[in-house]
């Protein structure tokens, strides 16, 4: 069965915290996604990963940052916590199949909803 | 830039009754067309997908058919259940990589 997975479920954190969040796929997937879900916006890009090392800008990479060391995992990095920040993130997986428009489905995690004071 | 539109919720039914969940997509590429659900404290779940014109998608008694000459890509149930109340993300793919979402439909079944 396919699996992502995410560090935490929830997160208090600080105004001004690091604050990082982890995800794992298990299925060799090349493509990495963080969204965030606010009610009435639906799921709104933040950045994504084509591969180990690279990455790109979503929809709203202000006050973000990501790595992507390994083909498995990629975090989130909030530098500097603010409380426009509490949301609830969502990292997917998808595979690269190399077409001009992607046919495969994006899997996703169970979601960390993170609270800053 | 490419789009999905969607009903806004929230959609009240009382159980065995027809769902209907409308959602159109911008025209542009050759999109796969998907529906995702989500249930309360949880990430979102494919809950099926149409990757060509004409397509049904199907899964648990819900169903969709890509239609290209009207851009839509509509939920249909016919007969819902209380398991079934959660919020249901109509998905359109942008390209090789992207994916984007409608704001989501919560639909509420009543026993």
């Amino acid at each position: 069965d396919v699996k992502v997975t995410q560090s935490s479920r929830y997160l208090v954190k600080r105004t001004g915290e690091k604050v990082f969040l982890e995800c794992v796929q298990d299925m060799d997937h090349e493509n990495m996604f963080w969204y965030r879900q606010d009610p009435g916006l639906g799921l709104r890009l933040i950045y994504f990963s084509y591969d180990v090392k690279m990455k790109e800008k979503g929809d709203i990479p202000e006050g973000y940052s990501v790595s992507r060391e390994k083909k498995e995992r990629f975090s989130l990095i909030l530098e500097s916590a603010s409380t426009n920040q509490t949301s609830m993130y969502l990292c997917a997986s998808s595979l690269w199949t190399g077409q001009r428009e992607s046919t495969d489905t994006q899997y996703f995690g169970p979601g960390t909803r993170l609270t800053v004071l | 830039g490419d789009s999905v539109t969607q009903m806004e919720g929230p959609v009240t039914l009382s159980e065995e009754a027809f769902l209907t969940i409308n959602c159109t997509y911008t025209a542009t590429g050759y999109p796969s067309l998907f529906w995702y659900v989500q249930y309360p404290g949880e990430g979102l779940q494919l809950l099926l997908k149409a990757t060509k014109a004409d397509d049904k998608g199907s899964n648990k008694g819900f169903e969709a058919t890509y239609r290209k000459e009207t851009t839509s890509f509509h939920l249909e149930k016919g007969s819902v259940q209380v398991s079934d109340s959660a919020v249901y993300f109509c998905a359109r793919t942008s390209g090789t990589y992207k994916y984007i979402f409608g704001t989501g439909t919560r639909l509420k079944v009543l026993a």
